[in-house]
């Protein structure tokens, strides 16, 4: 079973503007990573933000880290084409195997 | 590009026949991780393989097996396929250390229906 739930499921936005997605997660976790997907292809590796940490950048991603709402959000400034994609966060847990256990996406839609 | 290559791309079979998918880690990682992805969903864990030996495992059955060489790359062998088996298959590769730290790095995934 998943651990995480993505919000919004789907989300449709025009290019230029700022798409937001949420993740929440159930146990405490070492850190959180997003991932892109695009067209049900590879995961690409977006952003890696640790549990001490809350807020980290990346280009045009900005990643958010509430350890306490056990909630985490990726914002996409000045959204592209191109990033139309299914986006997903994976949570690594604390202790155990290197295992990770992902929400159940949200699909963006950057309309040109 | 990761570096991580799985093959084939894509792969068709009836049910109960046996599979096996291939993974090629990125070069200095030694953990692989095998993911299944339904169509629409988040992938889901598997198991994992660190030095050639099973390192944890998803609430999968038993006849999802795998192994690791010593070269690191993988394989994942399906047997007794059903129709659910249908998705896509996905393979991380890491290389273990730190874990505030770890980070996969996924191939493009091999497409398996099962008809």
């Amino acid at each position: 079973s998943q651990q995480g739930e993505e919000d919004p499921q789907a989300l449709s936005i025009q290019e230029g503007e700022n798409a937001t997605m949420n993740c929440s997660y159930k146990t405490s976790i070492n850190n959180l990573q997003w991932y892109r997907q695009n067209s049900g292809r590879g995961l690409v590796h977006l952003i890696l933000i640790r549990s001490n940490e809350r807020e980290k950048h990346s280009g045009r991603l900005r990643v958010t880290l509430d350890t306490s709402k056990k909630s985490s959000s990726l914002l996409i400034t000045a959204s592209r084409a191109a990033d139309t994609a299914s986006y997903f966060c994976a949570t690594l847990a604390l202790s155990g195997t290197y295992k990770y256990i992902f929400g159940t996406g949200t699909r963006l839609k950057v309309l040109a | 590009e990761t570096g991580v290559t799985q093959s084939p791309t894509h792969l068709i079979k009836t049910r109960g026949q046996q599979v096996t998918l291939r993974c090629s880690s990125q070069s200095g990682h030694n953990t692989v991780s095998w993911y299944q992805q339904a169509l629409g969903q988040g992938p889901q864990f598997i198991f994992q393989y660190y030095r050639e030996e099973e390192n944890g495992r998803g609430n999968f059955p038993p006849r999802f097996s795998g192994l690791q060489f010593p070269n690191y790359s993988s394989e994942l062998n399906v047997n007794a396929l059903e129709l659910d088996d249908s998705a896509l298959y996905l393979c991380a590769s890491s290389q273990s250390g730190t874990r505030s730290s770890h980070e996969q790095y996924f191939g493009p995934g091999t497409r398996l229906t099962v008809t």
